[in-house]
């Protein structure tokens, strides 16, 4: 069965430090999607970056910096010179192709990192 | 557009009463989830729809009934609530993209249990 594992609960850094999320994942799938969601302090969830299981290539967004290595089955998101917009809790998830080529998009999330961003 | 509307935001209830969650987009999607979110723990799927008429169980379905009379609605029923559902709840929407859906919430109902 799938699995997303965010080890790190709790993330407190001072603004324009540099911040990594990790997130490792389990799967028997060789096709399937992460994802990213940030959770701000209002509540609603917002699509970050999604990265099929082809494509290791690194992405870089204003800030924002993903790594995925399907060697570790890694996905870490850095935050660059963070500030303090950036406090929320982040999540981490799966789908997969699943039996029948179709997961119908059921999405697998992690625990959630909640990040602190002190001024 | 309004996307994924919740209601109601906020509901407070004594164990073994009964309640309905809506949620209704206006994105013509035919995907729909109800998930639920607990400290700790994620965000869990509880039921989903791949369309009008159809419901389908996720991984935590009980205690919980679902219907999706209409492609723009999505109901999640408790019928005897208990203070272990005590939680927030999401219900989400995508398109039929088979397994690379990008979802989109709705702002999410806080059902606490007494």
């Amino acid at each position: 069965a799938q699995k997303v594992t965010q080890a790190q609960t709790e993330i407190s850094v001072v603004e324009k430090e540099d911040v990594t999320l990790d997130c490792v994942y389990e799967t028997r799938d060789t096709t399937y999607y992460l994802f990213w969601y940030k959770q701000p302090p209002s509540g609603e969830l917002v699509f970050l970056i999604r990265r099929n299981s082809f494509d290791e290539q690194n992405e870089i967004s204003g800030r924002y910096s993903w790594n995925f290595q399907k060697s570790t089955s890694s996905f870490n998101f850095t935050i660059t010179a963070s500030q303090v917009v950036d406090s929320a809790v982040y999540f981490c998830a799966l789908s997969e192709a699943g039996a029948g080529g179709t997961s119908y998009g059921k999405l697998t999330f992690g625990q959630g990192t909640i990040l602190t961003v002190h001024p | 557009n309004a996307g994924v509307t919740q209601t109601p935001k906020f509901r407070v209830l004594k164990t073994g009463q009964s309640m309905t969650l809506l949620c209704a987009q206006d994105m013509n999607h035919e995907y729909m989830y109800w998930y639920r979110q607990d400290p700790g723990m994620g965000l869990r799927l509880i039921h989903y729809s791949v369309g009008e008429g159809t419901t389908a169980k996720g991984e935590v379905p009980d205690g919980y009934n679902v219907s999706r009379l209409k492609k723009q609605n999505f109901l999640l029923g408790l019928e005897s609530a208990a203070p272990s559902q005590t939680s927030v709840y999401f219900c989400a929407s995508s398109y039929t993209d088979p397994w690379a859906n990008v979802l989109t919430f709705g702002a999410g109902s806080r059902l606490t249990v007494l």
